[in-house]
């Protein structure tokens, strides 16, 4: 299994640019996050879906879009991009718990992201 | 959101002294994970703990989350300069969203 995978691995954008940031998982994982960190910082929540075709709002989402097409792919969206949203961007995804129980998120190896 | 707290910041030890991270929240924390990050790199998962007053060890680390589940501590005994990195914990605190603390930067000095 690959896991979970992102590309790129690096980018520049200029102000105004838009692009969008890939991730994909191999496992199935039913749920699946986006979160930025910015240095020195925790991760923030950005976006995050629990299936298919479900997506919902995380701390962070503004200057964002997503989509859940299918199980294995979570791409995110940044339109108009800002200074701002320089920060190195993580997806996870995780197995469905049941009758309460959790499961931790496996994390892909990430997205720095600069715009100037 | 401040969520979860976590102390300290940062921390520099000397190879071999044990240390400690703390994990605060003001909400139930319906699991709690710890991760460790090198710096410029992905998450990798070290333990989870869901139940009050559980805890769990993996080689010298150890972690705990208090009967009341708005707390959980992380304990390295014996030090090493391979523990160096960034520990971050993070928490289903409501719903389906997930919320991480900022993290504490261990330095360990040979």
């Amino acid at each position: 299994n690959a896991g979970v995978t992102q590309t790129p691995k690096f980018r520049i954008l200029k102000i105004g640019q838009s692009m969008t940031l890939q991730c994909a998982q191999d496992m199935n994982h039913n749920y699946m996050y986006w979160y930025r960190q910015d240095p020195g910082m925790g991760l923030k929540l950005i976006y995050y879906s629990v299936g298919a075709g479900i997506t919902d709002k995380g701390e962070v989402p503004n200057g964002y879009n997503v989509s859940r097409s299918t199980t294995e792919d979570f791409p995110l969206r940044l339109e108009l991009a800002a200074p701002s949203q320089t920060s190195v961007y993580f997806c996870a995804s995780r197995k469905r718990g049941g009758g309460g129980s959790y499961n931790e998120q496996f994390f892909g190896p990430g997205t720095r992201l600069t715009v100037l | 959101s401040q969520e979860l707290e976590q102390s300290p910041q940062s921390l520099i030890v000397q190879e071999g002294k044990n240390l400690t991270i703390n994990c605060t929240s003001s909400k139930t924390l319906y699991g709690l994970y710890w991760y460790k990050q090198k710096y410029g790199e992905g998450l990798i998962f070290l333990m989870m703990l869901q139940k009050g007053g559980e805890e769990k060890s993996h080689e010298k680390i150890t972690a705990k989350l208090d009967e009341k589940k708005q707390q959980s501590s992380l304990h390295i005994t014996a030090s090493q300069p391979s523990h160096a990195g960034i520990y971050l914990c993070g928490a289903d605190v409501t719903g389906n969203q997930f919320y991480f603390g900022t993290g504490t930067s261990l330095t360990v000095i040979p």
